[in-house]
């Protein structure tokens, strides 16, 4: 059975400097996706980045990146010159490519940035 | 980003009544999803449905609940009757493509159930 794990409840820095989420996931399947989300303090949920899992590179988009580091089924988070506006919670999440059609996330790693 | 609604955003309610959560996907995705979360904690998959069916179900999905999407419509969830633990927060999303792709979520619906 698929599972994400997300073992940093919350996370404090200080605005413009660079924060990295961890991120652990476990699956039976050979191909998978991986997605990180962010929830804002009213409660919408945004799609950040994803991660394929045959893919070498990390993804990047804008002031977020992935550390995947797929012999340790890991893909960590990093923000890069955060702002007031990045805090939030974010979640890993873990689609597996075969029949499975469920996501799931993991239980979320508060950011609070401060200036 | 693509935006998904849902209507409405806050339903109170006896235990036992029935109560039906709205969702408007982006236009063109064509697979569906609910998922639950109770008080900020982790989102749980409740169901994937694509082409008039429900592809897969978890096992928050239980036999009082229901999904459907009639003509194009509204993507609907209907509990029926409602319990007091289905009291939580309720997010449709939607996407283009099934597996690979990223889900786009909802403002989601809170549902509080008396």
């Amino acid at each position: 059975a698929q599972k994400v794990t997300q073992t940093q409840t919350s996370i404090s820095v200080m605005e413009k400097t660079t924060v990295t989420m961890d991120c652990v996931y476990e699956t039976q399947d050979s191909s998978y996706f991986l997605f990180w989300y962010k929830q804002t303090a009213s409660g919408e949920i945004v799609f950040l980045i994803r991660q394929d899992s045959y893919k070498k590179e990390n993804a990047t988009v804008g002031h977020y990146s992935l550390n995947f580091q797929k012999p340790k089924s890991s893909i960590g988070l990093i923000i890069t010159a955060t702002q007031i506006e990045d805090s939030a919670v974010y979640f890993c999440a873990m689609r597996e490519g075969g029949g499975g059609y469920k996501v799931v996330f993991g239980s979320g790693t508060r950011l609070l940035v401060s200036p | 980003g693509p935006k998904v609604l849902q209507i409405p955003s806050h339903q109170i309610i006896d235990m036992g009544q029935m109560v039906t959560l709205n969702c408007d996907p982006v236009s063109n995705h064509l697979y569906f999803y609910w998922y639950k979360q109770i008080l900020g904690q982790q989102m749980e998959f409740l169901v994937n449905f694509y082409n008039g069916k429900v592809m897969e179900k978890s096992k928050l999905f239980k036999d009082q609940f229901s999904v459907e999407r009639p003509d194009g419509s509204y993507f609907t969830l209907k509990i029926q009757p409602t319990a007091l633990e289905d009291s939580a927060v309720y997010f449709c999303a939607s996407s283009l493509v099934d597996r690979g792709y990223e889900q786009y979520f909802g403002p989601g619906t809170r549902l509080t159930v008396l």
